[in-house]
């Protein structure tokens, strides 16, 4: 079946500009994260969905970082005035309710602040 | 707070020989650990995880990864690697307390296979 799907693939962005990104998680899958992962660095907890609710939100790093999962299946994450610091790639996963340690990733979004 | 390191930016290895990739975690309890393989383009693919029992595990593609409490280790192994196998591999510990799906990653370790 079809995996984790995140778009676009690629963002540029100037700084100080709105930025939205897109995952699709697999079908069925209840819980959904976001994950940033830097140059050099390995991926980052952001935040954890599970169904429409944010379960756990304790990994955004300030008040311009959003993400909302309305309908319990797609989710976006939202940057506000983005800043050059917020160039990454942001990493999409989704898991079973049955297996939640399992986690399926998406390819990312990489994002480009200039 | 857990933390995981992975001494080694960077490994070479020839096509046919063994492989071992050393992760070292620092977390008080238990730890849930993780293996996962991030290729060109793709995203993270778990080879192999321990939550407790038998301290080898088996994993896809011929992986498996041995945790030590002693060493507070869980390094990754393969006896023989294939060209396909080049990637960057990251180990990975959950926070415990209910909240293993908040994962902590090592900072990766490259891996180049030489024909």
């Amino acid at each position: 079946g079809a995996g984790v799907s995140q778009t676009p693939s690629n963002k540029v962005t100037e700084k100080g500009k709105y930025v939205e990104l897109r995952c699709d998680p697999i079908s069925g899958h209840t819980a959904l994260y976001w994950y940033r992962q830097s140059l050099g660095q390995g991926p980052e907890f952001l935040i954890y969905f599970q169904g429409t609710g944010a379960a756990d939100d304790s990994g955004l790093p300030n008040d311009r970082f959003f993400a909302v999962r309305p309908e319990g299946s797609v989710s976006t994450l939202k940057i506000q005035r983005t800043e050059r610091g917020d160039s990454a790639v942001y990493l999409c996963a989704s898991s079973k309710r049955e297996d939640a340690d399992t986690q399926y990733f998406g390819p990312g979004t990489r994002l480009t602040v200039l | 707070a857990q933390s995981v390191t992975q001494p080694d930016i960077h490994i070479t290895v020839s096509e046919g020989a063994s492989l071992e990739l050393r992760c070292n975690y620092s977390y008080g309890a238990t730890p849930y650990l993780f293996w996962y393989v991030q290729s060109p383009g793709q995203g993270l693919q778990l080879l192999l995880k321990y939550f407790s029992g038998d301290t080898l595990v088996q994993g896809i593609k011929g992986f498996e990864a041995e945790f030590k409490r002693s060493q507070s280790s869980f390094n990754l192994r393969k006896p023989s690697v294939h060209w396909s196998d080049a990637a960057e591999y990251f180990c990975a510990v959950g926070a415990g307390g209910g909240s293993n799906y908040k994962l902590t990653f090592g900072k990766g370790t490259l891996l180049t296979v030489n024909p």
